[in-house]
């Protein structure tokens, strides 16, 4: 267990509609940060943020947006589904904001757009 | 900019067998390498890390050697046992950019038969 929690586990959903993934970080972490893996991209960076601003932007459609909370947990939106979207996203924490320091995974977040 | 080649999968050995999976990265930095492993259903965890050159990083019998001449970090183990199997990914993180993001290979899919 590392600590990581996301919710829902599963979600199935249709095309068009928008959801939201919730996050909660490893107790004391700062850094928050967003991935989506799907069959075709691998593992792709979407978004960090640290102590509630965010800072550094990577894949991440217009149509996804993210924050994160006083009280350190995310939440990953998504809007106008497509199918392309279906993918298993990822919240991962770690304690400070330098390379080296060792972010820790959650066990992700099945979304299935149909 | 940063990048991570894994080598193909999947890898098939039986028990006992040696394992290596290729890992070379493309940086502009120092960056920090990794190997994260997902078990079948599971998120990703940490295997292992190394922050500097000619750093051993090493748990539960695997083992990846830091290496700047040959921008690599490949992933070692004696004796392979069915429950290592999974997808292993090799990943970095260039200290230079100051806020941290992890950069990925494609996986690296193990199967291990008794």
């Amino acid at each position: 267990d590392s600590g990581v929690t996301q919710t829902p586990k599963h979600l199935i959903t249709a095309t068009g509609q928008r959801v939201t993934l919730r996050c909660s970080p490893r107790s004391g972490d700062l850094s928050v940060y967003w991935y989506q893996q799907s069959l075709d991209q691998g593992l792709q960076f979407l978004i960090q943020y640290y102590n509630g601003e965010e800072r550094a932007k990577g894949n991440i459609l217009e149509r996804f947006s993210a924050q994160q909370f006083p009280d350190l947990h995310s939440e990953l939106n998504l809007s106008s589904l497509e199918l392309g979207d279906s993918a298993l996203y990822f919240c991962a924490s770690s304690a400070r904001r330098e390379a080296g320091n060792t972010i820790y995974f959650g066990e992700g977040s099945w979304l299935t757009v149909v | 900019g940063d990048s991570v080649t894994q080598m193909e999968g999947p890898v098939t050995l039986s028990e006992e067998a040696f394992l290596t999976i290729n890992c070379t990265y493309t940086a502009t930095g120092y960056p920090s390498l990794f190997w994260y492993v997902q078990y079948p259903g599971e998120g990703l965890q940490l295997l292992l890390k190394a922050t500097k050159a000619d750093d051993k990083g090493s748990n539960k019998g695997f083992e990846a050697t830091y290496r700047k001449e040959t921008t690599s970090f490949h992933l070692e183990k004696g004796s392979v046992q069915v429950s290592d199997s999974a997808v292993y990914f090799c990943a970095l993180s260039d200290r230079d950019t100051g806020f941290q993001k992890l950069v990925f290979g494609t996986g690296t899919r193990l199967l291990v038969s008794p």
